[in-house]
């Protein structure tokens, strides 16, 4: 039972362009999200976070969106960069404290054409 | 600061034999965790470990085992691996159990003939 879902395997941009990125989850004890990046051969990349205590968090051009009714958040990237290209992953977490105990959606691959 | 390094990046075993991972977290950092990256799982969590303590342990099993030097260092090692053990093995720091946000190491790609 997948508890963070990402519906779209891959996403598909032109360069400063807006991309969106979507997260879903199940569990309703999760309330702290995080996007990651990942290029191939590296580690995730921390980029932005949020706690259930918001809706909103901007960090330059990236942007999540939470809404906890629908279980639902997102990453908005914009203007999109070719050098955003990547796999994006979100993750959740059952309380702020317990970042330890991650659970990773299957994560979204952006591609941003020049 | 240097980041989280892990050792060796790429390591091939065979069927039944064991393997040992290393992970040097951020300087300061006391808290290590560990997950595996497969192609059909995703990302999973395998264990923490803090002040050389398991505090948390994901659902794996047992032949997966880790621990903590009292530098922070850590360390995983599967025994009797299995084909379905080739994965990325990724372990990520944290300075303690209040900071949120967790630094991962390059991985080490491990491959089971």
């Amino acid at each position: 039972d997948q508890q963070v879902k990402q519906n779209s395997p891959s996403l598909s941009v032109q360069e400063g362009r807006i991309s969106i990125l979507n997260c879903d989850y199940t569990n309703s004890m999760f309330d702290y999200f995080l996007w990651y990046k990942k290029y191939p051969a590296e580690g995730p990349t921390f980029l932005i976070s949020i706690s259930s205590i918001k809706d909103k968090n901007e960090d330059g051009r990236f942007t999540v969106f939470l809404n906890k009714s629908a279980k639902h958040l997102s990453l908005h990237i914009v203007p999109s960069q070719p050098g955003d290209s990547a796999v994006y992953f979100c993750a959740a977490s059952p309380q702020m404290n317990a970042g330890n105990m991650l659970t990773f959606g299957g994560g979204t691959r952006l591609m941003v054409k020049p | 600061k240097a980041g989280v390094t892990q050792t060796p990046r790429y390591l091939i075993k065979t069927r039944g034999q064991q393997v040992t991972l290393s992970c040097s977290p951020i300087s300061g950092h006391r808290s290590v965790s560990w997950y595996q990256q497969t192609p059909g799982q995703g990302l999973q969590f395998l264990f923490e470990y803090f002040s050389e303590t398991q505090r948390n342990k994901g659902n794996f099993p047992g032949r997966f085992s880790g621990r903590q030097f009292s530098n922070s260092r850590s360390e995983m090692n599967v025994s009797t691996l299995e084909l379905g053990d080739s994965a990325l093995y990724l372990c990520a720091s944290r300075r303690s159990s209040s900071q949120e946000t967790q630094y991962f190491g390059p991985g080490t790609r491990l491959l089971v003939l």
